[in-house]
């Protein structure tokens, strides 16, 4: 079975200051990840995927994120935290075969302060 | 296009009751899955629906079921309420059933059972 964990609950940073937030997954093959955010009182949008093409894959805002197979990990990077980025992130992933079925981690809130 | 919509957006219900959530996928979209996300668990699979068959079911009870019509919009029904059942419904579209292909999450439907 496929499980994700993001490490940290909560993660602060200044306005400006670079986000990094951890994604591991265990899956005996490299499945396809992903990382959605979540603004309070709303659903969960996508900001990138990663399903075998480039290791580095770069997403919407700014984010991106480094598929590394060796370390099996997906963290999620911007170089300069901005005040809109405080929401909560998720990792998640699918089989790289069979029904896209989302397993997702516990979520990391990203807190901005200025 | 317009996105995936969810009605109603908030419900208040008593235990023992039953409930009904409505999903529309964005146009075109074939397959609907459906999410439940509490604080204590996070965000978790309930089921998938692809032309009108479930095709993945996650480990809930008996009590969730769900369907989808011809025109692809999905129901979700919850039997004999529990406090537990409190939560965030979501429900995403995708276009198909690839694990690659990218979900598309509703604002979702919060339901307090109290």
């Amino acid at each position: 079975a496929q499980s994700v964990t993001q490490l940290g609950s909560h993660v602060s940073v200044s306005e400006g200051a670079l986000v990094l937030l951890r994604c591991n997954y265990s899956s005996s093959v490299p499945p396809y990840l992903f990382w959605y955010v979540q603004y309070p009182n709303q659903g969960l949008q996508l900001l990138l995927k990663y399903t075998s093409a480039a290791t580095l894959v770069k997403g919407i805002n700014g984010f991106e994120a480094e598929f590394k197979k060796s370390e099996t990990s997906f963290h999620l990077t911007k170089p300069s935290a901005h005040m809109s980025d405080a929401a909560e992130y998720f990792c998640a992933v699918t089989p790289n075969s069979g029904y896209s079925t989302l397993t997702f981690g516990k979520g990391t809130m990203l807190l901005v302060s200025p | 296009k317009a996105g995936v919509t969810q009605t109603p957006r908030y419900l208040i219900k008593t235990r023992g009751q039953q409930v009904t959530l409505s999903c529309s996928p964005i146009s075109g979209h074939r397959s609907v899955s459906w999410y439940q996300q509490t604080p204590g668990q996070g965000l978790q699979f309930l089921f998938e629906y692809f032309s009108e068959t479930q095709r993945n079911k996650g480990n809930f009870p008996g009590r969730f079921s769900g369907r989808q019509f011809s025109n692809s919009r999905s129901e979700m029904n919850v039997s004999t309420l529990e406090l537990g059942d409190s939560a965030l419904y979501l429900c995403a579209s995708s276009s198909q059933t690839s694990p690659q292909e990218t979900q598309y999450f509703g604002p979702g439907t919060r339901l307090l059972v109290l």
